[in-house]
């Protein structure tokens, strides 16, 4: 079974602080997604990467940035966070190419900026 | 733009009823794929079931069925039997053939009764 990964169920950081979230996954899927789950609101998409150290912006991608180096890992980091950040952050991977292929998705990260 | 609306905030069901969960979605394009996600609380987002925009039979996955109509654009899950494992927030997804990007469903919430 695929695996994604996120290396952290609940998080709680200041405002301003830079902020990490990381995702792994393991079967060497091409495409990489970060997405922000709110209520009433449901999954906006702020960032994803097709290939090593490619990246597009999605819907949502202001106050955040993202890098992947290595194809099974894709960081999102909050420049500076503030307090409408908080929200839960979901990781999804997927392979490349086919599109009826679906997502598979991490535990997501609970992130609390006080 | 492509946009994919959920319009049952929430839903209750008896335990073995039938409960079916709407979505519709509007696109000009003609080759996509639709697919229902299940997120269990506190848990893990999964994959229900998918759909190919080119294939006019409905797909099924044990309990799960889908009501495709391409015209009208409506992709609706119907979930026979229910049980209380089934109690979860269900996204519907579309993907455009050929893109990478996944528009999600704001969701419904479905509560299953005892």
């Amino acid at each position: 079974d695929v695996k994604v990964t996120q290396s952290s169920r609940y998080l709680v950081k200041r405002t301003g602080e830079k902020v990490f979230l990381e995702c792994v996954q393991d079967m060497d899927h091409e495409n990489m997604f970060w997405y922000r789950q709110d209520p009433g609101l449901g999954l906006r998409l702020i960032y994803f990467s097709y290939d090593v150290k490619m990246k597009e912006k999605g819907d949502i991608p202001e106050g955040y940035s993202v890098s992947r180096e290595k194809k099974e890992r894709f960081s999102l980091i909050l420049e500076s966070a503030s307090t409408n950040q908080t929200s839960m952050y979901l990781c999804a991977s997927s392979f490349g190419g086919a599109s009826n292929q679906p997502q598979h998705f991490g535990d997501g990260t609970r992130l609390s900026i006080l | 733009a492509q946009t994919v609306t959920q319009s049952q905030p929430e839903m209750s069901v008896q335990e073995a009823e039938t409960v079916t969960l709407s979505c519709t979605y509007d696109t000009s394009e003609s080759d996509y794929y639709l697919f229902w996600y299940k997120q269990p609380p506190s848990r893990q987002m999964i994959l229900v079931i998918r759909q190919e925009a080119y294939k006019q039979q409905n797909a099924t996955e044990n309990r799960f069925s889908v009501n495709f109509q391409k015209a009208a654009k409506s992709f609706s899950l119907k979930i026979s039997d229910s049980q209380l494992g089934d109690a979860a927030m269900y996204f519907c997804a579309y993907r455009s053939s050929g893109t990478y990007k996944y528009i999600f469903g704001t969701g419904t919430r479905l509560k299953v009764l005892a």
